[in-house]
């Protein structure tokens, strides 16, 4: 089966820029992540989609992050505007049902953003 | 809250050595816990999980065993070899609202031949 898809796979901009991701998950997974990865730190949960709703998004810097699923399959998550603190790799992972505690999270490549 | 601590890297190793990498986590309930692997310029892809207390989980000469009474998840291999290099993610599923993962730092193994 064909593995969750994110675009681009490297990015690079200036501080105050803007900037967007995409994530295309496995065909049939309900419950979709996005993570923020810094260097040297395990992923942190940005935000977490089951079918186009949105059911946590506690750690989502709002007032200059957002994320949306439309149609309940692909994903975008944008920054803007852009901050140095913000140079990470993003990671997408799709999963079959976030009411399974056991599902497995399939992930991404990720999107590596360096912000400069 | 609910978090994962695992021990920090870099892990430097022989080939054929034998490989611990300590995981311990708190939650409430009863989470599912999983071992993420990360190789050089790709994914992070699932090692191995656990359900419930007691379960071994188990994949390509990896061993891990859900520990619940100390809270661990230790992951172990026999003999490491050069090909199993990369960033091994502790992490954890658990329910607060919805089933959510909460992964560890990270250790790094590097396997020298």
């Amino acid at each position: 089966e064909a593995g969750v898809a994110q675009s681009p796979r490297y990015k690079i901009i200036e501080k105050r820029q803007s900037v967007a991701f995409w994530c295309n998950p496995i065909s049939g997974h309900a419950t979709l992540y996005w993570y923020q990865q810094i260097l040297g730190q395990g992923p942190k949960l940005l935000i977490q989609f089951q079918n186009n709703g949105v059911v946590d998004d506690s750690q989502l810097p709002k007032d200059r992050f957002s994320a949306e699923r439309l149609k309940g399959v692909d994903s975008t998550l944008k920054i803007q505007p852009a901050k140095l603190e913000d140079s990470a790799v993003y990671l997408c992972a799709s999963s079959l049902d976030s009411g399974r505690g056991w599902a497995e999270a399939f992930f991404g490549q990720g999107t590596r953003l360096t912000v400069v | 809250g609910d978090s994962v601590t695992q021990m920090e890297g870099p892990v430097t190793l022989s080939e054929e050595a034998f490989l611990t990498i300590n995981c311990t986590y708190t939650a409430t309930g009863y989470p599912s816990l999983f071992w993420y692997v990360q190789y050089p310029g790709e994914g992070l892809q699932l090692l191995l999980k656990a359900t419930k207390a007691d379960d071994k989980g188990s994949n390509k000469g990896f061993e891990a065993t859900y520990r619940k009474e100390t809270t661990s998840f230790h992951l172990e291999k026999g003999s490491v070899q050069v090909s199993d290099s990369a960033v091994y993610f502790c992490a954890l599923s658990a329910f607060s609202g919805t089933y959510k993962y909460i992964f560890g730092t990270g250790t790094r193994l590097k396997v020298l031949a």
